[in-house]
């Protein structure tokens, strides 16, 4: 139990355009969802966390202008990456969390792997 | 908020031999204490956590330690095997939704 899934796992796109990123939980209903970004070689670092029906939460130097997040239920969440540079290139990692389960962890998405051209 | 510092940032070790990696944190709130093992393109996978009432916990060849007053927490991986060859993370936090990733460990595991 207790799988998430993302995405699409890679995506190639020029620069300039948008790219969406789901995330959903197969087998359980995720009170809050994280979205992390993850440069080779580096740590995840949280960009932002949401609750369900909620406005996200951007961790400092995040726009959320650029980085729109959507979590319009408690199995799905979406990160879009407006007008993206190839600066954005990177690892985007979500994860998900319940308050249902007796001992609570995030549970990790696969990653989607994001090159801008 | 939450400063994390891992050491040592690479670890290269024989087959068979004991790893041990260490975790310091800053904020005296944080009562969640997770491991996890990511293989390069993949997901971070949990692999031990422990919580601040406990000081140790085992799971086969892995254990987590603890040392709440000193705020540094430890992961030892004995007889190591290649596939256990991986970055490892610490990621404390006051509850499972505040994570902060120290910087990550590599282990080299040599057979």
């Amino acid at each position: 139990g207790a799988v998430v899934s993302q995405h699409p796992s890679w995506v190639i796109c020029k620069s300039g355009t948008s790219v969406k990123i789901e995330c959903r939980s197969l087998d359980f209903q995720a009170t809050t969802m994280f979205w992390y970004r993850q440069f080779p070689k580096q740590s995840l670092m949280l960009m932002a966390t949401s609750n369900e029906g909620s406005k996200a939460t951007y961790e400092q130097g995040v726009e959320k202008d650029k980085f729109l997040i959507n979590h319009a239920s408690l199995t799905l969440s979406t990160l879009t990456v407006t007008s993206a540079h190839p600066e954005d290139s990177s690892f985007y990692i979500c994860s998900a969390g319940t308050l249902d389960l007796q001992d609570n962890e995030q549970f990790f998405g696969p990653g989607t792997r994001l090159t801008v051209l | 908020g939450e400063n994390v510092e891992q050491h040592p940032s690479t670890l290269s070790v024989q087959e068979g031999d004991s790893a041990v990696i260490k975790c310091t944190y800053s904020d005296s709130a944080s009562n969640y204490f997770p491991w996890y093992k990511q293989e390069l393109g993949k997901r971070p996978q949990l692999i031990i956590d422990i919580r601040s009432n406990v000081g140790e916990k085992k799971d086969q060849r892995i254990a987590v330690t603890l040392n709440k007053t000193a705020k540094h927490f430890s992961l030892h991986i004995t007889e190591t095997q290649p596939e256990d060859s991986a970055v490892y993370f610490c990621a404390p936090g006051e509850g499972y939704s505040t994570l902060t990733f120290g910087k990550g460990t590599m282990l080299l595991v040599s057979p």
